[in-house]
């Protein structure tokens, strides 16, 4: 069981707006800043957000995140085919020591 | 060009050793916090370790504490991870990523490297 608790999976259609919830405590989102990766199947995974809401230089706008309290968001608008990928949320838990993930969202674009 | 190199996955039986390895060029090596983070197969990510800058401070998850250790030398810009007394809940593909801080995102990751825990 995940520290982090995210959706198992999302899906939407070519345009839409998808949004992946991130839910955590007190120690750890409550208390840090979060990032998100995407990870294409097979491959490493990159960073996609990072301090809540920053893009890497290279990530398109469509990619945006939020957070509020001890939960996070990250909201990919126009979705297009390549979006297709599992998305991971992170943070520090202070109280564990340790960087903690969410499981993972598996987003399909139907 | 940044690149993390990563070697030293396999087949290994359990309870045995193994030691894994992270070869760092494009960048300077001794500013960047290391991490090792891992993935079950069909699973999610787990983070396991980080060490300092200098290599005189490390965090460990909980599921690797007194088994693994996270090591690295500067002069050869190398990141180790020491891989003990291994069972199959060890069988994953093994990350290595660089930050800039210890509270600092995963800017940049290696390839990966398999290693399977099994008799």
């Amino acid at each position: 069981q995940s520290v982090l608790t995210q959706p198992t999976s999302v899906s939407g259609t070519p345009g839409q707006r998808v949004t992946i919830s991130c839910s955590g405590g007190s120690s750890n989102i409550g208390s840090s800043t979060v990032n998100w990766y995407q990870q294409v199947p097979g491959t490493a995974p990159t960073v996609l957000i990072f301090s809540n809401n920053e893009r890497p230089s290279g990530v398109p706008d469509r990619f945006s995140g939020s957070k509020s309290g001890t939960s996070a968001s990250l909201a990919i608008s126009g979705l297009q085919s390549e979006d297709e990928a599992d998305y991971y949320c992170a943070a520090w838990d202070d109280s564990l020591k340790s960087w903690v993930f969410g499981g993972g969202t598996k987003l399909t674009v139907l | 060009q940044v690149q993390l190199v990563q070697s030293g996955g396999g087949v290994v039986q359990p309870g045995r050793s193994l030691r894994l390895s992270c070869a760092a060029s494009g960048f300077t090596f001794n500013t960047y916090i290391m991490h090792w983070v891992r993935q079950p197969p069909g699973k999610g990510l787990e983070w396991v370790a980080l060490i300092s800058f200098a290599g005189d401070k490390e965090y460990y998850a909980d599921s690797v504490k007194g088994r693994f250790a996270i090591s690295r030398d500067n002069s050869k810009n190398t990141l180790y991870l020491q891989l003990n007394s291994l069972t199959a809940d060890d069988t994953a593909v093994y990350y290595c990523a660089r930050a800039l801080s210890p509270r600092a995102h995963n800017d940049f990751w290696g390839q990966g490297t398999l290693v399977t825990v099994s008799s």
